[in-house]
């Protein structure tokens, strides 16, 4: 069985600061994709990236970044100097490799920026 | 391109009344689709998902029910609301199976349900 987990509920941050978002995954797939969503408060939820398995590469969009490390099983998101439009629920899923297979989401972050 | 309609926006309805909320898909043929729930705490509850007209499948017994009448239209339905069945209901698409599994989820703007 897939599980997702994100341990941060919420998290409270001032306009500037650097935060990042944890993501633990369990699958017993050799070959899985990771996704990040972003659901702003209008509810509307926005695909951020997706990494497959065997693609350890970090990347980094802009002000945002992303770490797999595939030893500790884990997809963590990072935020550059953080901003109010920046708050939002943040979810990451995970995806068998079959076409088929559904998105099992973790609980999600909230993330609250002030100004 | 492809686009995900979803309605009606809002509903509030009384318990034990019926229920019927749609999804359409364009721009696409053969789509994966999926009915998810987020209740007041926030994680994502997937209800139903459908790789074909007339394959549902059921993830969570409870009182709704899916229906796929055409390719690209996934309806929820319930003979008879209940208070927990407020939430916010999403609606989402993938490639169809012949696609891999690194394909994303795109979803609808979302369904909010208050059942009174």
């Amino acid at each position: 069985a897939q599980k997702v987990t994100q341990a941060q509920t919420e998290i409270s941050v001032v306009e500037k600061e650097d935060v990042t978002l944890d993501c633990v995954y369990e699958t017993r797939d050799t070959t899985y994709y990771l996704f990040w969503y972003k659901q702003p408060p209008s509810g509307e939820l926005v695909f951020l990236i997706r990494r497959n398995s065997f693609d350890e590469q970090n990347e980094i969009s802009g002000r945002y970044s992303w770490n797999f490390q595939k030893s500790t099983s884990s997809f963590n998101f990072t935020i550059t100097a953080s901003q109010v439009v920046d708050s939002a629920v943040y979810f990451c899923a995970l995806s068998a490799p079959q076409g088929y297979s559904t998105l099992t989401f973790g609980k999600g972050t909230m993330l609250l920026v002030s100004p | 391109s492809q686009t995900i309609h979803q309605w009606p926006a809002t509903l509030v309805q009384p318990v034990g009344s019926p229920l019927s909320l749609e999804c359409t898909v364009e721009g696409t043929s053969n789509p994966n689709l999926y009915w998810y729930r987020q209740a007041a705490g926030r994680g994502l509850q997937l209800l139903f998902y459908s790789i074909g007209i007339d394959q549902i499948s059921s993830e969570v017994p409870q009182n709704l029910s899916a229906s796929r009448p055409q390719d690209r239209q996934f309806i929820l339905s319930s003979k008879k609301l209940l208070l927990s069945d407020s939430g916010f209901y999403l609606c989402a698409w993938r490639p169809g199976k012949w696609a891999g599994g690194d394909s994303p989820l795109h979803f609808g703007n979302g369904t909010r349900l208050t059942v009174t």
